[in-house]
């Protein structure tokens, strides 16, 4: 079954620092997504992304934040500057054009920022 | 009022239990729900989509309750591998999903 992989699965970073987490959706879907789960809180809506451009982002997406197809098959979260309140699970997700309301998670990169 | 409100639990039930977990939401222009599963650390997976006429899969049952703005999961004969974390999902008129906090649920032997 075809898969959202993500990489890395964990980084260690220290504050300041800029973080691409990277994603790479199933090949034919065309919506992409961004959420985050800060240890023992629901998940969080960061971004959508589609036709080369964000379509909503939320008030947590704010200038530290950015979001990148740069080829074909890669779609990448980058912080600018890390912050320790940025520590968190980042799932990203896909669906096709068609699939409606099914989307898909990627396992997660385990964000931790010291 | 939370977007998306659910009993943190933790449910503690016995295999062969039946269980029920409930939800409510506060947009009123909600357009879906869903009903996903989190293992610890993990992704979350798609159990269900619930609609309004209430749906079943298996020992799962959903329901929708739009006047009262209300969700509800039941699981029938509890297995330990059902022991995770219940997310309710709602999708309101845009392009994201909004969850709640989940309902943890221990299944022992």
């Amino acid at each position: 079954e075809p898969e959202v992989t993500q990489t890395p699965s964990h980084q260690v970073t220290q504050m300041g620092q800029e973080v691409i987490l990277r994603c790479v959706p199933i090949s034919n879907h065309l919506y992409f997504y961004w959420y985050r789960q800060i240890l023992g809180q629901k998940v969080e809506f960061l971004v959508s992304f589609y036709n080369n451009e964000i379509s909503e982002k939320s008030e947590i997406f704010d200038d530290q934040f950015s979001v990148e197809r740069p080829d074909g098959s890669n779609f990448t979260l980058k912080i600018r500057s890390t912050k320790l309140e940025d520590s968190a699970m980042y799932f990203c997700a896909s669906r096709t054009l068609i699939s409606g309301n099914t989307i898909y998670f990627g396992e997660g990169s385990w964000l931790t920022v010291v | 009022r939370k977007e998306v409100e659910q009993d943190p639990g933790p449910f503690n039930v016995p295999e062969g239990a039946t269980v029920a977990f409930n939800c409510t939401y506060s947009n009123s222009a909600s357009q879906s729900f869903f009903w996903y599963r989190q293992d610890c650390r993990k992704e979350p997976k798609l159990l269900m989509s619930v609609y309004s006429s209430g749906n079943e899969d298996g020992r799962f049952t959903a329901q929708l309750n739009r006047a009262s703005q209300y969700i509800s999961l039941l699981i029938r004969d509890s297995k330990l591998s059902d022991s995770a974390t219940y997310l309710c999902v709602v999708k309101p008129n845009t392009d994201k999903l909004i969850f709640g906090t989940g309902t943890r649920l221990q299944v022992f032997p």
